[in-house]
């Protein structure tokens, strides 16, 4: 079945880093993704992981993807109270189309 | 600069109206969507369309209707039928390469009077 679950909050110090975990069901995704939506507003594409791959680092963010427990996480460096925002785990299941299903989303919480 | 506009921002009905979602995009894009959020929920899909003058029902498109007859624009009505209609509504366009990077507009919030 199609499902991707996310603890829905995650409160961090200013400068740690924050980790955001996401399971998945669907063994066949191809591609997993990682969206950022600030208050009121669209989300924004973070970064994503082809499913072939294990480790993915662009500057502060870290994606590791474990396929055996079909496990993503995101990892922020030294958090900022800019990274405060919801984020979104997604897969691609491959079909007609590549359609895309979203986890609930994890609130993202930056304290001094 | 490219983007995705929608608008209103905010939107209300009363019962029994119909009411229109704009979703514009001047990123050349051929695919847009229709997403639906909910609080505490992840985005569900309503409508989707690949090519201009064609387009697909998502997992929740009973009340809603669309129309893709420009590239550009995909409009999103909410009729008197969506009985349960205050969402956040978010409108997305990709380009198709693969990777499903989507792009969205900044949503529309819809209340009911």
């Amino acid at each position: 079945g199609e499902d991707v679950e996310q603890s829905l909050f995650l409160s961090v110090r200013e400068g740690d880093s924050s980790v955001i975990n996401c399971t998945y069901t669907d063994s066949s995704s191809t591609y997993l993704y990682w969206y950022k939506q600030e208050p009121g507003a669209g989300l924004q594409l973070l970064t994503y992981i082809f499913s072939n791959m294990d480790m993915k680092q662009d500057q502060r963010l870290t994606v590791l993807l474990n396929k055996k427990d079909k496990h993503l996480s995101l990892r922020i460096a030294d958090t900022q109270t800019g990274d405060s925002a919801i984020y979104f785990c997604a897969e691609t299941l491959v079909g007609g189309y590549n359609k895309l299903i979203f986890g609930a989303g994890t609130r993202l919480a930056v304290h001094p | 600069d490219g983007g995705i506009t929608q608008s209103p921002k905010y939107l209300f009905r009363k019962e029994g109206q119909n009411v229109t979602l704009s979703c514009e995009q001047n990123l050349n894009h051929d695919a847009m969507y229709w997403y639906r959020q909910d609080p505490g929920q992840g985005l569900r899909l309503i409508y989707y369309s690949q090519i201009v003058n064609d387009f697909q029902k998502g997992d929740i498109a009973e009340g809603y209707s669309v129309s893709r007859e420009k590239k550009e624009s995909f409009p999103l009505t909410v009729t008197s039928a969506q009985k349960n209609p205050t969402a956040f509504y978010l409108c997305a366009s990709s380009i198709r390469q693969g990777v499903e990077k989507l792009f969205f507009g900044s949503g529309t919030q819809l209340s009911v009077l």
